[in-house]
């Protein structure tokens, strides 16, 4: 079966460092997606990783271990404006090529001043 | 790039009415797909196209929803008849050909559906 857990809600100050994480079991593994989500828009993609080990992009940070079926987005210096939801993504493997995405239901952050 | 577009992008409509949502992917990309978003069950995978083949239909609830893409540049979801439970937050997303690379899916603004 196919399954991502993310925590369903987060609060941060803002200023501060807040990490959520993701775990995932899936058929196969072929790279794992953060998308950002503000409400009443749609997902923009964040990050992406394939290899274990830490991708950085500014302010975004993402983690991946294969092994323990685990990824974590890590957000520094919070800003107001960051208050989203936050989707993990797992593209996985079945049989042939694809790009077929499975979402986690999304943590929603709040930042408070 | 004007990105992926979507019409209409919000719906109202009456239970047992016939609904067609329309989306144009970013130009040079073929992989096009749909999803839809509520509260309960986050962003659910409908059904997704290459080069306008549809390739993984699973997600498509039940025989009331279908989806074409009769070119590269314009696909539909439609639902007949729609129900209550349709409400939600209709998405479309495109993409280039996977190719083990980050062939990152890019959403359009969504279409707001709510069935009376």
């Amino acid at each position: 079966g196919q399954n991502i857990d993310q925590p369903t809600e987060m609060t941060a100050t803002e200023g501060a460092i807040v990490q959520i994480n993701c775990t995932y079991q899936t058929s196969g593994f072929n790279g794992l997606f953060w998308y950002q989500q503000h409400a009443g828009e749609a997902p923009t993609f964040l990050s992406y990783n394939v290899l274990d080990g830490l991708e950085e992009k500014g302010r975004f940070s993402s983690f991946l271990s294969r092994s323990k079926g685990y990824s974590y987005l890590l957000l520094k210096e919070l800003q107001m404006k960051d208050s989203a939801s936050y989707l993990c993504a797992v593209r996985g493997r079945d049989g042939g090529a694809t790009n077929k995405l499975i979402f986690g239901t999304g943590t929603l952050l709040a930042v408070q001043p | 790039d004007a990105g992926v577009i979507q019409s209409p992008r919000h719906e109202v409509t009456e239970m047992g009415q016939e609904v067609t949502l329309r989306c144009k992917p970013i130009s040079g990309h073929n992989s096009l797909f749909w999803y839809r978003q509520t509260m309960m069950r986050g962003l659910e995978l409908l059904i997704y196209f290459n080069n306008n083949v549809p390739i993984d239909d699973s997600g498509m609830p039940e025989d009331r929803f279908s989806a074409k893409m009769p070119n590269a540049s314009f696909s539909t979801l439609k639902i007949q008849p729609s129900e209550p439970r349709d409400s939600a937050v209709y998405f479309c997303a495109s993409s280039l050909p996977w190719a083990g690379g980050r062939d990152t899916q890019y959403f359009g603004p969504g279409t707001r559906l709510t069935v009376l």
